[in-house]
C-alpha cells in the first residue's frame, strides 16, 4: 500500500524568506500524480501546485515549486518570498495513475514570522 | 457562490442520533468524495462515487452510509453517531482525467462533535 510522510509537524519561517517542506512517499508504481493542498485557518482545503511522475520538469506556480525526486520518492514544496498569508497546514498528497482515491500525509504547520 | 457547497457548516449533536451531511456541486464533475480530518492524521477516505450508480468504500466506511441522489449530491449518513466519529469532513469532486492527473476541488468543511 501506498504512504506518505510528512517528517516535518511544523516549521517557521521569517516573512519574505524562502522555506521547503518535505514529502517522501512510499509505492511500487511508476505511474502517479502528486499534489500539495494548503489549509489556511479558515479551514478550506486549496490546490497548490500539481506533479505527473512522467515529467521530469519541476512543477512551479508563481511563488511555489516542487523539487520532485523520482528514484528518491521525493516531492518537496519550496516557497520563495514567505507571505503572512502563506501560514497554513500543507499537506502532501499521491494519488495512482489507475485510482483516484488521494493518500494524504499527515500535515506541516507553516508559520510566518513577521 | 461557492462550487462544492457542503452543509451545515458546523454541528453539535448527541450519541445515537442520526446525521446527514450534505454535499452539492455546480463544478459538473462525475467524481465526488466524502473525507474526515483528524488532527495529526491528514484525510481519510470514506466513500466515494464516480456517478450516481458507482458508489465505493473508502478506508474507513465503517459506520457511515451514503447517497448519490444526483450528479450533483452526495450525501454522508451517520446512522448511529459515536463520540469517536467527531472530526472535520470533507466533500471533494474531480473530473475524469485527460492527460493530466485532475485534482480534487473542496467544500468547505462539516464541523462535527458529537456528545
Amino acid at each position: 500500500a501506498q504512504t506518505v510522510t510528512q517528517s516535518q509537524p511544523e516549521m517557521s519561517v521569517q516573512e519574505a524568506e524562502t522555506v521547503t517542506l518535505s514529502c517522501t512517499y512510499d509505492t511500487s508504481e511508476s505511474d502517479y500524480y502528486l499534489f500539495w493542498y494548503k489549509q489556511p485557518p479558515s479551514r478550506q482545503m486549496i490546490l497548490v501546485i500539481r506533479q505527473e511522475a512522467y515529467k521530469q520538469q519541476n512543477a512551479t506556480e508563481n511563488r511555489f515549486s516542487v523539487n520532485f525526486q523520482k528514484a528518491a520518492k521525493s516531492f518537496s514544496l519550496k516557497i520563495s518570498d514567505s507571505q503572512l498569508g502563506d501560514a497554513a497546514m500543507y499537506f502532501c498528497a499521491y494519488r495512482s495513475y489507475s485510482n483516484y482515491q488521494l493518500i494524504w500525509g499527515a500535515g506541516t504547520k507553516l508559520i510566518i514570522k513577521p | 457562490d461557492a462550487d462544492v457547497t457542503q452543509t451545515p457548516r458546523n454541528r453539535i449533536t448527541k450519541t445515537g442520533k442520526r446525521i446527514m451531511l450534505e454535499c452539492s456541486q455546480t463544478k459538473g464533475h462525475d467524481r465526488m468524495y466524502w473525507y474526515r480530518q483528524d488532527p495529526g492524521l491528514g484525510l481519510r477516505l470514506i466513500y466515494y462515487s464516480f456517478d450516481v450508480k458507482d458508489i465505493n468504500k473508502g478506508e474507513i466506511s465503517d459506520g457511515y452510509s451514503v447517497s448519490r441522489q444526483a450528479q450533483a449530491k452526495f450525501s454522508l449518513s451517520l446512522e448511529s453517531a459515536i463520540p469517536n466519529q467527531t472530526a472535520l469532513y470533507f466533500c471533494a469532486t474531480s473530473d475524469r482525467d485527460n492527460q493530466y492527473g485532475q485534482p480534487q476541488h473542496f467544500g468547505d468543511g462539516t464541523r462535527l462533535s458529537i456528545l
